[in-house]
């Protein structure tokens, strides 16, 4: 199957810094890629749709101006989390979906990002 | 998006039979039955999908009632390696994936 990765697989940082989450897809293209955040023993909740070429759409309670998508090639996303507080702290997970694909079929899942955040 | 239930919890003893239950009584015709699983500390993985018809692949089957309001995850032989939290999801075409709370999978050697 496709392979997506993520970069870093673990960060600690300082509150106020900015964490920066890169979100590949190895050996397909995926137009589109979705970001995900799941806190401890709770569910995935999808933050935002990452499109190559044009903004993010990110769902209800995500503010934007904290978790900056950037998805400026065909098999890159990435996330920034700015001015990290400790709240942020959770576990961070990207899919893409093949971009030449059956859009009802699968989608591909990195293997997170854990950001703790001090 | 339509809602799932399933258990909170599941056990089952190595080298046997699981059947994993979804009910999903709001479904609507265009939604697609979507099962995936996550091992512990890592990102989901794709197990299964259908919409009307039963599907079986080399991780599982997916049998899918007659008026659609529910299925069922068949992992024909139990593994170590299986124990995860299950998802099932209902996805209206190629709209996004919602996760719910999902069944943790306990296998007992």
């Amino acid at each position: 199957g496709a392979v997506v990765s993520q970069h870093p697989s673990w960060v600690i940082c300082k509150s106020g810094t900015s964490v920066k989450i890169e979100c590949r897809s190895l050996d397909f293209q995926a137009t589109t890629m979705f970001w995900y955040r799941q806190f401890p023993k709770q569910s995935l909740m999808l933050m935002a749709t990452s499109n190559e070429g044009s903004k993010a759409t990110y769902e209800q309670g995500v503010e934007k101006d904290k978790f900056l998508i950037n998805h400026a090639s065909l098999t890159l996303s990435t996330l920034t989390v700015t001015s990290a507080h400790p709240e942020d702290s959770s576990f961070y997970i990207c899919s893409a979906r093949e971009t030449s694909g059956d859009p009802y079929n699968e989608q591909f899942f990195g293997p997170g990002t854990r950001l703790t955040v001090l | 998006d339509a809602k799932t239930t399933q258990p909170n919890s599941m056990e089952s003893n190595e080298e046997e039979p699981v059947h994993l239950p979804c009910n999903h009584s709001t479904i609507s015709g265009t939604d697609y039955i979507h099962w995936y699983r996550q091992l512990p500390s890592q990102g989901p993985e794709y197990v299964i999908h259908g919409l009307t018809s039963n599907v079986n692949n080399r991780m599982a089957s997916l049998a899918i009632a007659e008026d659609r309001k529910s299925s069922t995850l068949i992992l024909h032989r139990a593994t170590l390696r299986d124990a995860a939290v299950y998802y099932c999801i209902l996805r209206a075409g190629a709209n996004n994936l919602f996760f719910g709370t999902g069944t943790r999978l306990t296998v007992i050697p």
